[in-house]
């Protein structure tokens, strides 16, 4: 069965500081993978999504970027963090290639990130 | 572009009680629509889903029909539990395409 992992769990980290948050994917091939943030008190906003080895699509401007090192391996990042950067940083996977099961997004527990 | 109104909340019921979480969307073609579920402290999980015009999603007692005719997908449950307070979000997949627009998300609270 598949799997999906996002650490830390929790980060607290000072303005102006880096930033990386991890997810990888186990028991699936070549998935598409996302990440989204969840600001406080407010829905789910896509930050980038990528279909394969080195391909990222960003769907909003901001601080943050992303990397796909590995095949199942995907990566937020940021040089300089800002006040705004706070919220709940949620990674998901789906399958491609299969229309039916591509249409499902599988979820990660998340990352919790407080800038202070 | 696409859109998805969910209704404010928090919705606070009593256990057992009926529920309803409207959802209504704004989207070309014929989309995929889905509820997910985000319990305190958690990432979200995949509820229900349905594919296509007049499909029923159900699970764990949950349901919500596909719409089109009001463009709608409303979550219900003929009794609630203490066990299913969360936020719960509403969101749709274009068809053909591959990202997800999610509603604000609904937090419903049970109590005893």
């Amino acid at each position: 069965s598949q799997t999906i992992h996002q650490w830390p769990a929790t980060l607290v980290q000072p303005v102006g500081s880096p930033l990386s948050l991890e997810c990888t994917v186990e028991g699936t091939s070549n998935p598409n993978l996302y990440w989204y943030r969840q600001a406080a008190g407010r829905g789910l906003q896509l930050l980038f999504y990528s279909v394969g080895i080195g391909q990222i699509s960003s769907e909003v401007p901001q601080n943050l970027s992303a990397s796909r090192p590995q095949d199942r391996q995907f990566i937020l990042s940021s040089k300089k963090l800002l006040l705004s950067d706070s919220g709940f940083y949620l990674c998901a996977w789906s399958v491609p290639g299969h229309e039916h099961t591509q249409e499902t997004q599988y979820f990660g527990p998340g990352t919790r990130l407080l800038v202070l | 572009g696409d859109s998805v109104t969910q209704m404010e909340g928090p919705v606070t019921l009593s256990e057992e009680a009926f529920l309803t979480i409207n959802c209504t969307y704004t989207a070309t073609g014929y989309p995929s629509l889905f509820w997910y579920v985000q319990y305190p402290g958690e990432g979200l999980q995949l509820l229900l889903k349905a594919t296509k015009a007049d499909d029923k999603g159900s699970n764990k007692g949950f349901e919500a029909t596909y719409r089109k005719e009001t463009t709608s997908f409303h979550l219900e449950k003929g009794s609630v539990q203490v066990s299913d307070s969360a936020v719960y979000f509403c969101a749709l997949r274009p068809g053909g395409g591959n990202k997800l627009t999610f509603g604000t998300g609904t937090q419903l609270k049970v109590e005893l």
